[in-house]
């Protein structure tokens, strides 16, 4: 059975940094490209990142790009987000996400429960 | 980047109606299109890719087509616990994903 289990979010200031994590189970973890996805109230799904499944390629949403980092460690079955220069707009519920083939992206087929991040002062 | 929108944002039908959502894309997407069904409280769950394909151990009262820029996402006969919001999204423009607004779906 296929699980993914974020861990990580918490109330943190403007300005303030977080690191999330993502702990998968169940399926060849480095066979698979990995994204995270969050959602607001307001805003809906948003995609935030993805990451190949060697690592080798990262890409961003414009909204996050050269603030959030993601990464993943295949001997840990692990995935990551580094998360700095945190603004309230971040405010939202953080999705560990699987691509339903092996080494191609789009269709994501299994989701993590989510991960709160609040930013407030 | 391409926009994806959904219609109508919300809707009530009774048990056993049809119900149809559509999801127009800003620019040609051939059928690299998803739905996605996400109860209170829960994380989303695929149940129609690349446009019309049901996904593994989903209902068959669930549908999709087109293909273009205009797709529809059917429920056949509703049931008490499709209640939920539908999201469609899109990946032709990779590695870029984007999702329509959703569709909360009520039982009238």
């Amino acid at each position: 059975e296929v699980q993914l289990v974020e861990s990580g979010g918490v109330v943190v200031q403007p300005g303030g940094s977080l690191r999330l994590s993502c702990a998968a189970s169940g399926f060849t973890f480095d066979d698979y490209i990995m994204h995270w996805v969050r959602q607001t109230p307001g805003k809906g799904l948003e995609w935030v990142s993805v990451i190949s499944w060697d690592g080798g390629s990262t890409y961003y949403a414009d909204s996050v790009k050269g603030r959030f980092t993601i990464s993943r460690d295949n001997s840990k079955n692990s995935l990551y987000l580094q998360m700095n220069s945190l603004r309230t707009e971040d405010t939202a519920l953080y999705y560990c996400v699987k691509d339903r083939y092996p080494r191609v992206q789009g269709v994501l087929d299994y989701w993590g429960q989510g991960t709160l991040v609040t930013v407030s002062s | 980047d391409i926009q994806m929108t959904q219609s109508p944002s919300s809707l009530s039908a009774s048990v056993g109606d049809r119900v149809t959502i559509t999801c127009q894309a800003s620019q040609d997407i051939s059928n690299f299109l998803n739905w996605y069904q996400q109860k209170p409280g829960k994380a989303p769950k695929l149940l129609i890719y690349d446009a019309s394909n049901l996904e593994t151990g989903v209902p068959s009262r669930f549908s999709g087509s087109g293909s273009g820029t205009d797709f529809t996402f059917t429920i056949s006969s509703l049931q008490p616990e499709d209640i939920a919001t539908y999201y469609c999204q899109q990946y032709d423009n990779l590695p870029r994903l984007t999702f329509g607004g959703g569709t909360k779906v009520e039982i009238k």
